[in-house]
This record gives structure tokens, sequence and C-alpha cells, in this order.
């Protein structure tokens, strides 16, 4: 079955630093990889997808990806933090169900960016 | 927005009441869903829908019905809300349900049930 697994429930950076948040992927095919931002109150955005082809994966506001297969990682990095930043992370990887395809998302990570 | 709505936004209701939340969309995806958020769980499946009268369970479906009989709406029921459904709950959709297709999710129903 697959899984995610995000390392973390909170992770702090100053402004300006880098932004280093970490997801472990299990799956027993190809994966298909997401990371979401949700900022307070609102829904999950979409930052990137890793699906096939190039294993660095760039997404918006300055995020990017690396799919690494042989260490099962797909995880998520901004060189430099911004204060608007500060959000809850998901990865998630797609499962089969049925003919469907269905997201399982990981617990979560907390970013928070002091000044 | 893509053009997904939920309503209401909150709700408080009492334990053993039914409850039921809407999710309308204005794109025409076939395929539609619902989740619950709990702190230390991220999201939860509760049931999803690939097309009008089409539906199947999540992992967390027991207490909750769904319906759908327009391809815009997809309503989610609490058949007897208890406190362990308190919760915040996101519909989100999918014009594919294919593995490559993100979502694009609502604002949420913050729920407390009392």
């Amino acid at each position: 079955a697959q899984s995610v697994t995000q390392l973390g429930s909170h992770v702090s950076v100053s402004e300006g630093a880098l932004v280093l948040l970490r997801c472990n992927y299990s799956s027993s095919v190809p994966p298909y990889l997401f990371w979401y931002v949700q900022y307070p109150n609102q829904g999950l955005q979409l930052l990137l997808k890793y699906t096939t082809g190039a294993t660095l994966v760039k997404g918006i506001n300055g995020f990017e990806a690396e799919f690494k297969k042989s260490e099962t990682s797909f995880h998520l990095t901004k060189p430099s933090a911004h204060m608007s930043d500060a959000a809850e992370y998901f990865c998630a990887v797609t499962r089969a169900s049925g003919g469907s395809y269905i997201p399982t998302f990981g617990r979560g990570t907390s970013l928070i960016v002091h000044p | 927005d893509a053009g997904i709505t939920q309503s209401p936004r909150h709700k408080v209701t009492e334990t053993g009441t039914p409850v039921t939340l809407r999710c309308h969309q204005t794109e025409n995806h076939r395929y539609m869903y619902w989740y619950r958020q709990d702190p230390g769980h991220g999201l939860r499946l509760i049931h999803y829908s690939y097309g009008v009268k089409d539906t199947d369970k999540g992992e967390v479906s027991d207490g909750y019905s769904v319906s759908r009989s327009k391809t815009e709406d997809f309503l989610l029921t609490l058949e007897s809300a208890t406190s362990s459904q308190t919760s915040v709950y996101f519909c989100a959709i999918s014009e594919s349900g294919r593995e490559n297709y993100g979502y694009t999710f609502g604002s949420g129903t913050r729920l407390t049930v009392v």
C-alpha cells in the first residue's frame, strides 16, 4: 500500500534561512507524489507534483522537491524562507482504489518562520 | 479559486442530530471527495464520487453518507452527529481520477458537535 511519512510535525527557521521539509514514501509501484500547502483557515493548495521525467520538480513560490528513488524520499526545499511561507505543508502519494487514484496524505508539517 | 464552494463555513450542532454539508463546484469535474482534517492525523478520506450517483467509501466512512444527484453538488451527511465528528471537513475536486492529477480544495467547513 502506498503511504507517506513526514518527519517532524513542526519545523522552525529564521527568515532567509533554508527550508527543508522531509517526506518519505512507501510504494510498491512507481509513485506519484505531491506537496500541498495550507494557509490558516484555508483549503489545501497544490505546490508541486512529481509524476514522471525530471526528478527535480519546481513549484510555486520558489519551492522545489527532488524525487530520490534510492532513498524513497521527496523532500521539499526553498533556499530562503519568507515570513509568508509560514503554513502547514502536506506530502501526498496517490494510491489505486477501484478505477480511481486517491491521494493519501501525510500528517503534515507546520513551518514556523521567525523574523 | 477553481470554483468550489463549501457551505456552511461553520456549524455547531448537538449530539444525535443529522447534519448535511454541501460542496458545490462550477468546474464540471467528474471526481469529488470529502476529507476530514484533525490535528495529528492529516487529511483522511471519508467518501468520494466518480460521477453522478457513483460513490465509494474512504478510510473513515463510518457514520457518514454521501449523495451526488448532480455533477456540481456532493453532499456529506452525518446521520447522527457525535462529538468524535467534530472536525474540519474539506471537499476536493479533480478533473480526472488519474494518478498524476492534482486536486483543488474548498475552504473547509468547521463542524462542532456539542
